[in-house]
């Protein structure tokens, strides 16, 4: 079963244009979650979707940042008009629907891609 | 409110000392985690906690959920090289998952 997969690992962008990152959840999960790491900082909640639905964008820019989960395929974080502090390391990871009758089990954490580094020239 | 303070923000320690960090919150949680992130990869969970002063270990890393459900900490025994990467807690409610800032942990041998 594999993990998360994420990809590119390594995108470079010049300003102006545009980047799509692509997350491939672990099989069975359908919630799909993504973090932004600046250099030197932390996990940086965006955004956080369900199958074709939004559930929480609270943490994502208003402007250029974009995400979707489709019924199928991956889930995509687009950055339209890239600028360079846009220039970091975006994680995605899933889990299974969080349910109350499995509270204390390990089905309640989320599993990691490996990220994408976006650089921005 | 919803806000993790993660602590300390880095440390650089002797290879065989333990180490301490914690992470504390103004609200209560359900599940504390705790994840390590290695240089150029994504975290990967450690140790899970679900219930108000559960105490758990995995090899050389122990945890605890605070009994007021508002805090947690991690130990790391006798640390060796690739103990080196950021250490996150991290709380769930519900769907929500949010993160600490990290503790960036050196170990110098």
């Amino acid at each position: 079963n594999a993990g998360v997969m994420q990809n590119p690992r390594h995108l470079v962008r010049r300003r102006g244009q545009e980047a799509r990152l692509r997350c491939s959840p672990m099989k069975g999960h359908s919630h799909v979650y993504w973090y932004r790491q600046l250099p030197e900082e932390g996990l940086k909640f965006m955004v956080y979707l369900q199958k074709e639905n939004i559930i929480d964008e609270s943490g994502m820019p208003k402007e250029r940042f974009s995400a979707e989960f489709p019924k199928e395929g991956p889930s995509i974080l687009r950055i339209q008009q890239v600028v360079r502090g846009d220039s970091a390391a975006y994680f995605c990871a899933s889990s299974p629907p969080f349910r109350f009758q499995t509270i204390n089990s390990g089905a309640n954490v989320l599993t990691f891609g490996a990220g994408s580094r976006l650089t921005v020239l | 409110g919803q806000q993790l303070n993660q602590s300390p923000q880095s440390m650089f320690i002797q290879e065989g000392e333990d180490v301490s960090m914690n992470c504390t919150s103004s609200s209560i949680f359900n599940t504390w985690l705790w994840y390590k992130q290695d240089p150029g990869e994504g975290p990967v969970l450690l140790i899970a906690l679900y219930k108000a002063g559960e105490l758990t270990s995995n090899g050389r890393l122990t945890a605890q959920f605070g009994i007021t459900r508002k805090d947690s900490f991690l130990n790391i025994s006798a640390s060796i090289p690739s103990d080196v990467g950021i250490y996150f807690c991290a709380r769930r409610r519900g769907d929500d998952m949010r993160f600490g800032a990290g503790t960036r942990l050196t170990v110098k041998p």
